[in-house]
């Protein structure tokens, strides 16, 4: 299995708080990527990155921010955290171009 | 953007009968990947491909550029093979994936 972890694994937070999650590969993939699944959705892209510094937004951007200091980390961010982001978030790593993509063991996030 | 759809959504199966789940895309893609999800949340990736048909145990997919299809087939179905399994597909330089809805598969004895 490729070496993906998230931290935390389950939190639960109230509204108007920040929330950072963090995704962390031992593979040295150079992309990385932020998901959320919900019911009744497909996984939809939250932001990815292509390299370290290199971050772009996917189609449910609004309300996150991301940061990639290093090869190896992945941060999700909520600014202020809303009932509409609970959700569960998965990170997942590649290659460029066409590849097999290996996804974390998720984060279940409730905001109350 | 590219609309992925997953026929059927639920599908129940008895132990040893061969299943196929279905998936097609409305735009050109360089690879479509399926991935399986079991209860308790992790995802697997299965497959990748762009042409063909490619198999790994009992499970096969095969993928119609022309018609925009791809379907996955179980053989000899065991109850350990019940999960969700998603079809998501990539277009051009392909990192970036538009994923299905999911087909929950239920094998019982």
């Amino acid at each position: 299995d490729a070496g993906i972890t998230q931290s935390p694994r389950h939190k639960v937070t109230e509204t108007g708080t920040p929330v950072t999650l963090r995704c962390h590969q031992t593979e040295n993939h150079r992309y990385m990527y932020w998901y959320r699944q919900d019911p009744g959705h497909g996984l939809r892209l939250i932001h990815y990155s292509y390299g370290v510094k290199d971050t772009d937004k996917g189609e449910v951007s609004d309300g996150y921010s991301v940061s990639r200091s290093k090869t190896e980390d992945f941060l999700l961010t909520l600014e202020s955290a809303t009932s509409s982001q609970t959700s569960v978030y998965f990170c997942a790593i590649s290659e460029p171009g066409p590849d097999t993509q290996y996804f974390g063991p998720g984060t279940r996030l409730t905001v109350l | 953007k590219n609309e992925v759809e997953q026929s059927p959504q639920n599908l129940t199966a008895q132990e040893g009968e061969f299943i196929t789940i279905n998936c097609s895309y409305s735009v050109g893609i360089s690879a479509l990947h399926w991935l399986q999800q079991h209860p308790g949340g992790g995802i697997v990736s299965l497959f990748m491909l762009s042409s063909g048909k490619k198999k790994h145990g009992r499970l096969i997919a095969t993928i119609n550029i022309q018609e925009k299809h791809s379907s996955l087939h179980i053989t000899a179905s065991h109850p350990r093979d019940s999960a969700v399994y998603i079809c998501a597909v990539g277009a051009g330089t392909a990192s970036k994936l538009t994923f299905g809805t999911g087909t929950r598969l239920q094998v019982t004895l």
